[in-house]
């Protein structure tokens, strides 16, 4: 139990647009999802908190505009990042907290590589 | 403020050897530690956290709150726990996870 999917798990695109990152917990209800950004070789650095129905909050250096954020049900948050940039080319790993899980305890995605050209 | 750190970038051990990953932490709060692992290509997985003082493929770590650390040992290393391994301290407040920069852990055989 307690499987966190993202898909895509890789995409490649144009500067200038946009692109959907989908985070599902699959055999659990998650109460909060956390989207993280992982440069090549470094630690995951967390970009935002998600509780369903409410808004996002954005960790301090995140752009809401450019990286939206939308947790329309329990078991889906997708990150939009807007008009991407090639600076935004990175690692996107979201993770879920719920279900069997002990409080606090987080289950991880596999990540979405972006490659924006 | 709020702070994981692992002093160590890469660890290398030959297998059979003793190996010891140090975290240390900065948190006016209570601490809740944790130590993530991430294969090769596979997604990151929770190792053990310190309140459930388990001992998970061997690999044990014990909340020094006088010296703030939770280093993560392993008496005899395995080739397969060459990865990645990540300290982490989740804030009781927010729930959310402050990860250290991670150590990777090479096994030689």
């Amino acid at each position: 139990g307690a499987v966190v999917s993202q898909h895509p798990s890789r995409v490649i695109c144009k500067s200038g647009t946009s692109v959907k990152i989908e985070c599902r917990s699959l055999d659990f209800q998650a109460t909060t999802m956390f989207w993280y950004r992982q440069f090549p070789k470094q630690s995951l650095m967390l970009m935002a908190t998600s509780n369903e129905g409410s808004k996002a909050t954005y960790e301090q250096g995140v752009e809401k505009d450019k990286f939206l954020i939308n947790h329309a049900s329990l078991t889906l948050s997708t990150l939009t990042v807007t008009s991407a940039h090639p600076e935004d080319s990175s690692f996107y790993i979201c993770s879920a907290q719920g279900g069997q899980g002990a409080d606090n305890e987080q289950f991880f995605g596999p990540g979405t590589r972006l490659t924006v050209l | 403020a709020q702070r994981v750190t692992q002093p160590e970038k890469l660890l290398s051990v030959f297998k059979g050897a003793p190996v010891e990953l140090k975290c240390n932490y900065s948190y006016s709060g209570s601490p809740e530690l944790f130590w993530y692992v991430q294969y090769s290509r596979q997604r990151l997985q929770l190792l053990l956290r310190h309140i459930s003082r388990e001992s998970i493929k061997g690999f044990t770590a014990d909340l020094n709150k006088g010296e703030t650390s939770f280093h993560l040992k392993k008496p005899f290393a395995q080739e397969e726990d060459s990865a990645m391994y990540y300290c982490a301290l989740v804030t009781s407040n927010t729930g959310k996870l402050i990860f250290g920069q991670g150590t990777t852990l090479q096994v030689k055989p």
